[in-house]
């Protein structure tokens, strides 16, 4: 079992919709969970950060999280083909003492 | 400065020669991580460095990969011997803390030929 689990995708959306993004997780002492955007050809860029239980939101983008379900989510309203790329979950691992990311969703989202 | 500084952007180098790539934090930040992406493929952990503690060094893919942190700032990632599966970019990212939000550098883009 991975320690960070995503779909790979593609998730297709159209312009405007809702995108969801899932992310589940293994190690229960988890307590850090960050979501990053990440371009064909650039760095992963930090887009929200979460560390309660419930919901974050900022601007567009709405992170959710629920620890007894071991589950993390990233919603993105009004999605825009601009949102089009690989979005990462990651948890800082209580357990393995470092930060795990899964390996990706690509997001589509078509005019 | 303002964000994590990687060097150099991109690296070209023969198969069997030896490569450091070089990665500038976010000043003040304590926790220190180098990751590797292969073309297509997800975030590999290579090495975390927090604050004066021994390094986790369990991501390494084998004993031709090292790196160091010098004084708690600069870290030096080295790879000896390159070999053409070494190909990837590798990305350096910096957090203020051990579980604190990270953030990456631009990376380094190597090929071994």
């Amino acid at each position: 079992q991975k320690e960070v689990e995503q779909n790979s995708g593609p998730l297709s959306v159209p312009e405007g919709a809702i995108a969801s993004l899932n992310c589940t997780y293994s190690d229960r002492g988890s307590q850090s969970f960050f979501w990053y955007r990440q371009y064909s050809g650039k760095s992963p860029e930090l887009i929200m950060s979460i560390y309660s239980n419930g919901d974050k939101e900022d601007g567009r983008f709405t992170a959710q999280l629920n620890k007894a379900s071991q589950y993390v989510s990233l919603l993105i309203r009004d999605s825009q083909p601009s949102d089009s790329a690989t979005y990462l979950c990651a948890a800082f691992s209580g357990g393995y003492n470092k930060l795990i990311f899964g390996a990706g969703t690509r997001l589509a989202v078509h005019p | 400065g303002a964000g994590v500084s990687q060097s150099p952007s991109n690296k070209v180098t023969e198969k069997g020669k030896d490569v450091e790539l070089r990665c500038d934090p976010i000043s003040g930040h304590t926790a220190l991580y180098w990751y590797r992406q292969s073309l297509g493929q997800g975030l590999e952990f290579l090495i975390y460095f927090q604050g004066n503690s021994a390094p986790d060094k369990s991501g390494l893919p084998s004993d031709r990969f090292s790196a160091e942190r010098t004084g708690g700032s600069v870290s030096t990632l080295t790879i000896q011997r390159t070999q053409q599966e070494d190909s990837a970019v590798y990305l350096c990212a910096s957090s203020l803390e051990t579980d604190n939000e990270a953030f990456f550098g631009q990376g380094t883009r190597l090929t071994v030929v």
